[in-house]
């Protein structure tokens, strides 16, 4: 398809279980973002990738979130040791690095922690 | 750092009629200015965006927003609202130039409803 993809659309687990998250960014796009929505909180950042750059890592809450992006392509959220309050929507976008840098964003990953 | 607020959490507004959903914004640089429509259980959709030019920006749907620099505004704006307008709608910034990624700052979204 030509948008961003994520899967899994709604994931369920257990407090104190690991879990992964994938995107699939728009085809070209070099960079690649990951924002988390909840109630009452509204839409973080938490971290972009650019290229073979660094990532800026400045909006994960906690070290238990870690995120890879492998062949400058597809990547990995994972959340270890999955808390109640990690409960929210994951959200995945892409962009070009040209003119505005629009982001297009994928349907996103519910996430649910019992 | 930069800053977008979204005054009103909901706007209602009766099909036919004018609409406007207010966002003001604070950056240090020279603002790229966004909005964005979310549809109940979807990611967001882009709609426009402003970065240099014209005060006036036209987007997807029949929705505009105006640029207003001395009172850091970027307000949407549609001429005669549909009842398929209604949805959560997020205004969002960014200050780095081109070339160099970087987040999004987003308002803490306003939502719409249109009523026949």
């Amino acid at each position: 398809g030509a948008g961003v993809s994520q899967s899994p659309s709604n994931k369920v687990t257990e407090k104190g279980k690991d879990v992964e998250l994938r995107c699939d960014p728009i085809s070209g796009h070099t960079a690649l973002y990951w924002y988390r929505q909840s109630l009452g909180q509204g839409l973080e950042f938490l971290i972009y990738f650019q290229g073979n750059s660094a990532p800026d890592k400045s909006g994960l809450p906690s070290d238990r979130f870690s995120a890879e992006r492998t062949g400058g392509s597809v990547s990995t959220l994972t959340i270890q040791r999955t808390q109640q309050e990690d409960s929210a929507v994951y959200l995945c976008a892409s962009s070009s690095l040209q003119g505005a840098h629009e982001q297009f964003f994928g349907p996103g990953t519910r996430l649910t922690v019992l | 750092a930069q800053s977008v607020a979204q005054p009103e959490d909901q706007v209602n507004v009766a099909e036919g009629n004018p609409l406007t959903v207010k966002c003001t914004y604070s950056v240090s640089g020279n603002p790229y200015l966004f909005w964005y429509v979310q549809y109940p259980n979807r990611g967001l959709q882009f709609l426009l965006k402003y970065i240099t030019g014209d005060n006036l920006v036209k987007g997807s749907y029949g929705f505009e927003a105006e640029f207003n620099k001395s009172q850091t505004s970027f307000h949407l704006k549609k001429p005669s609202a549909l009842v398929s307008d209604s949805a959560l709608y997020f205004c969002a910034v960014r200050d780095t130039p081109t070339g160099t990624a970087s987040k999004l700052t987003f308002g803490t979204g306003t939502r719409l409803q249109v009523t026949l």
